[in-house]
């Protein structure tokens, strides 16, 4: 069974760029959410989809979106890039929200600004 | 708000047991987890445990909870070099929509 994959490894942009991220989850997996791991700020939480909807969201700013598709899949998308968005983005995926089943992680997306 | 504590640095010798420490602040926490990350790699999920359990033993692990001092631990039995990587301590509470709080980690290097 594969595990949540996230695309692209990595990702170079310049501030004021756009970024999109990928993730898949789980087959079977209907929540989908996604954490930034930046150095020094530890692992944040940013957004939580479950069954197409956003159903919650961490201290980030507007320019942090996404969107969960029919196949549950996801995109995190951000917007005019800071220099201080370059982190490891992961993406987790559970069986079903908000019911307390563990998260399995995928691999991240490395996003570098330049 | 919720907090999660953990030690930043543990060293052991190979064949030795290592503990990895953790408390947290949030009395409605439900699940405690332990994940595993290696260099360049994601997060892997190593066990977790349901509040209401004082402890749960998985092959090589062990996990203890104390609700009452809200203090996690991770016991790795005969710590292998391939052990050696960042642990994580996180807990998710009904009230936090099921987002994971993270401990700040605890690199463990194993040494031969």
């Amino acid at each position: 069974e594969a595990g949540v994959t996230q695309s692209p490894t990595h990702l170079i942009k310049t501030r004021g760029q756009q970024a999109t991220l990928r993730c898949s989850p789980i087959s079977g997996h209907t929540s989908v959410y996604w954490y930034q791991q930046a150095l020094g700020l530890g692992l944040q939480f940013l957004l939580w989809y479950d069954e197409g909807e956003e159903r919650n969201r961490g201290n980030f700013p507007p320019r942090f979106s996404g969107r969960q598709f029919p196949n549950y899949s996801s995109e995190l998308n951000v917007n005019a890039l800071e220099l201080e968005d370059s982190a490891l983005y992961l993406c987790a995926s559970t069986l079903k929200g908000g019911s307390n089943q563990p998260q399995h992680f995928g691999d991240g997306t490395r996003l570098s600004i330049l | 708000g919720e907090d999660v504590e953990q030690s930043l640095f543990l060293s052991v010798r190979e064949g030795d047991s290592s503990v990895i420490n953790c408390t947290y602040t949030d009395s409605s926490s439900t699940y405690l987890y332990w994940y595993k990350q290696e260099p360049g790699a994601g997060l892997q999920l190593l066990t977790y445990i349901f509040s209401n359990m004082d402890m749960k033993q998985d092959q090589r692990l062990t996990v203890l909870l104390n609700k009452k001092d809200k203090h996690l631990s991770l016991r790795i039995a005969d710590t292998q070099t391939g052990d050696s990587a960042i642990y994580f301590c996180a807990e998710s509470s009904t009230g936090g929509g099921n987002k994971l709080t993270f401990g700040t980690g605890t690199q463990l290097k194993v040494e031969l």
